[in-house]
Parts: C-alpha cells; structure tokens; sequence
C-alpha cells in the first residue's frame, strides 16, 4: 500500500459542486502539503500544515480551504468548484529532519464541466 | 521571494544520449535544492538532492552539483534510457521548509 494515499483518484464534476480531496498518509509525518499541477505551470502550492493546529495558505489558496482532521489526514474542499480549478492536486508530507524532502501521493485528478 | 527557472521542453533524445537539464534559482540565504522525476500516472519522487554550496546529489546514474556562485543546479546523465522517460522537476528548498518547483521538462528518449 502506497504511504500517501489519496481519494478520490479521478473525479468529474460540475461548476458549482463542492468537491473535497482526501489524503491520508502512514510516514507518521507532521507535515502536509496541497499542490496543484498544471501543463506548463509546474507544481504550486495551495496550503500547508505544520501540525494539526498550524494550518497555512499557500501561493494559491483563493477558492480552497483544508481541514487538518488528524495527524495523518489533510483534506482539500473546493466549495464552490469553477472550470480553472480543473488539475492534478497532490498531497506531500515532509518531517523537519528531511532537510525539505516530500513524499507525494498518486495525484487526484479533478475535471470541472 | 524564491524562484526556480528550468530548461523549457519537451526535449527528446535516443537511448544512449547524454543529458543536460539546465536550473538557475532565485533564493535567499542558502536554500537546498533538488531534482524530482514524475513518470507517467505517478505522483513526484526525489531523485537527487544536495544541501550546500558544492555538494553533488547522484541517484541513478543522475548528477546535479550544486554552484552558488552561477546559483545553478543542473541535471546531468551520460547515457539516457527509455526508462528515464518522465517529467523532471528543479525546487528549491528554503528555511521553512516549504518547496518552490520549476515548471517541469518533459523528456522523451526513444529505442
């Protein structure tokens, strides 16, 4: 089984749906992260949690918002979800001794109609 | 604040090419830096990094040293295989902790 597991793997959805992306991971890591990929943008990021009680925004948090459920769960919600927001999302999780290393899910990909 | 340019692809190159993936930063104080590879379907794993001014990361036949004075972090392989066939991505890793990537270059080596 894959460390960082993330669900749904592929999602189709309509403009106005809320959408959440889950992510659980067994590292026993503290550090969470969303990324969002796009063709040609690279990789940015969306929010990031240090701990359960430290949560972040990113580069690119407008329309987004997480919630740190426990050490091992971060969950991404679109709640009101717009065609641009069609990507690959992909959850990491880092300790402080990596030195910056991430460990990355298999990516949700999300389609908005 | 932080940067990371890479080399735009997608670049495509027989088996047994050498390798050059060029990657300039931006950043202050004395960020690390890295290669990530993303093969087809999969989420991003490092390949490389190196911490300091002249460090060199290797991994699988992959080199990359890191320059500070060209603030440089260029991938290098001797001799590409189909298998090396993904997208790599440059970052750079600052103090806390959180990473910047380039956009990605896709590499394509055929038979």
């Amino acid at each position: 089984d894959a460390d960082v597991t993330q669900t749904p793997r592929n999602r189709i959805t309509k403009t106005g749906k809320r959408i959440m992306l889950e992510c659980s991971q067994t590292k026993g890591h503290d550090r969470m992260y969303w990324y969002r990929q796009d063709p040609g943008l690279g990789l940015r990021l969306i929010y990031y949690s240090f701990d359960v009680k430290d949560i972040n925004k990113g580069e690119i948090s407008d329309g987004y918002s997480v919630s740190r459920q426990a050490q091992a769960k971060f969950s991404l919600s679109l709640e009101s979800a717009i065609p641009n927001q069609t990507a690959l999302y992909f959850c990491a999780t880092s300790t402080p001794g990596s030195t910056g290393e991430l460990f990355f899910g298999e990516g949700s990909r999300l389609t908005v109609l | 604040g932080d940067s990371v340019t890479q080399m735009e692809g997608p670049v495509t190159l027989s088996e047994e090419a050498f390798l050059t993936i060029n990657c300039t930063y931006t950043a202050t104080g004395y960020p690390s830096l890295f290669w990530y590879v993303q093969y087809p379907g999969e989420g991003l794993q490092l390949l490389l990094k190196a911490t300091k001014a002249d460090d060199k990361g290797s991994n699988k036949g992959f080199e990359a040293t890191y320059r500070k004075e060209t603030t440089s972090f260029h991938l290098e392989k001797g001799s590409v295989q189909v298998s090396d066939s993904a997208v790599y991505f440059c970052a750079l890793g600052g103090s806390n902790y959180k990473l910047t990537f380039g956009k990605g270059t896709l590499l394509t080596v055929n038979p």
